[in-house]
């Protein structure tokens, strides 16, 4: 079972507009949620994360917002640039018990110039 | 970018035969992670290591074994590839492990066809 889950596989973006990404998740027990960025033919690069404790976070252009009653977060890219088309993965992870990052399957942004 | 070594980078071989992929880090990190990407599933954990010797499985890991002998290495053994392990395989390090937050550190990934 997907406990995190990514259900836009895409999303087109006007450069200089906002991108929004969205994440859910099944796992009450999840404390930490990380975001990561993937170029074609490379591995994915760590973006930002946020601890369960807090509900938002924010670096620069990026910032993840997340709502544990909903278990729901989103990354937000303002303004979007074309260098930002990648695909994005979520990810989440316990304090105790797996060591394991639990990815969602993704989604592609394209950021249109 | 973290020092992170992957191969080979592409590597093609048949059903039956053993493959084994290489990991070599040069941070010094404690914690090594083997993933595989599949389409519709995200990355998945196979196998990863607390330390020289240590390792533990992860939600993907019939098929595969893996050994650590030395701090800067991880290997992932297919001892019998099949069709359903072809896919991209990426190893990631850590310094604290996933439990603390503390994010991982991917390599370029391998990918490998079973034909």
């Amino acid at each position: 079972d997907q406990q995190v889950k990514q259900n836009s596989p895409s999303l087109s973006v006007q450069e200089g507009r906002i991108s929004i990404l969205n994440c859910d998740y099944t796992n009450s027990m999840f404390d930490y949620f990380l975001w990561y960025k993937k170029y074609p033919a490379e591995g994915p690069t760590f973006l930002i994360s946020i601890s369960s404790i807090k509900d938002k976070n924010e670096d620069g252009r990026f910032t993840v917002f997340l709502n544990k009653s909903a278990k729901h977060l989103s990354l937000h890219i303002v303004p979007s640039q074309p260098g930002d088309s990648a695909v994005y993965f979520c990810a989440a992870s316990v304090r105790t018990g797996a060591n394991n990052l639990f990815f969602g399957t993704g989604t592609r942004l394209t950021v249109i110039p | 970018d973290a020092g992170i070594t992957q191969s080979p980078r592409h590597k093609v071989t048949e059903t039956g035969t053993p493959v084994t992929l290489r990991c070599h880090q040069t941070e010094n990190h404690r914690y090594m992670y083997w993933y595989r990407q599949d389409p519709g599933h995200g990355l998945r954990l196979i196998h990863y290591s607390y330390g020289v010797k240590d390792t533990d499985k992860g939600e993907v890991s019939d098929g595969y074994s893996v050994s650590r002998s030395k701090t800067e290495d991880f290997l992932l053994t297919l001892e019998s590839a099949t069709s359903s392990q072809t896919s991209v395989y990426f190893c990631a390090i850590s310094d604290y492990g996933t439990a603390t937050g503390s994010p991982l550190h991917f390599g370029n990934g391998t990918r490998l066809t079973v034909t």
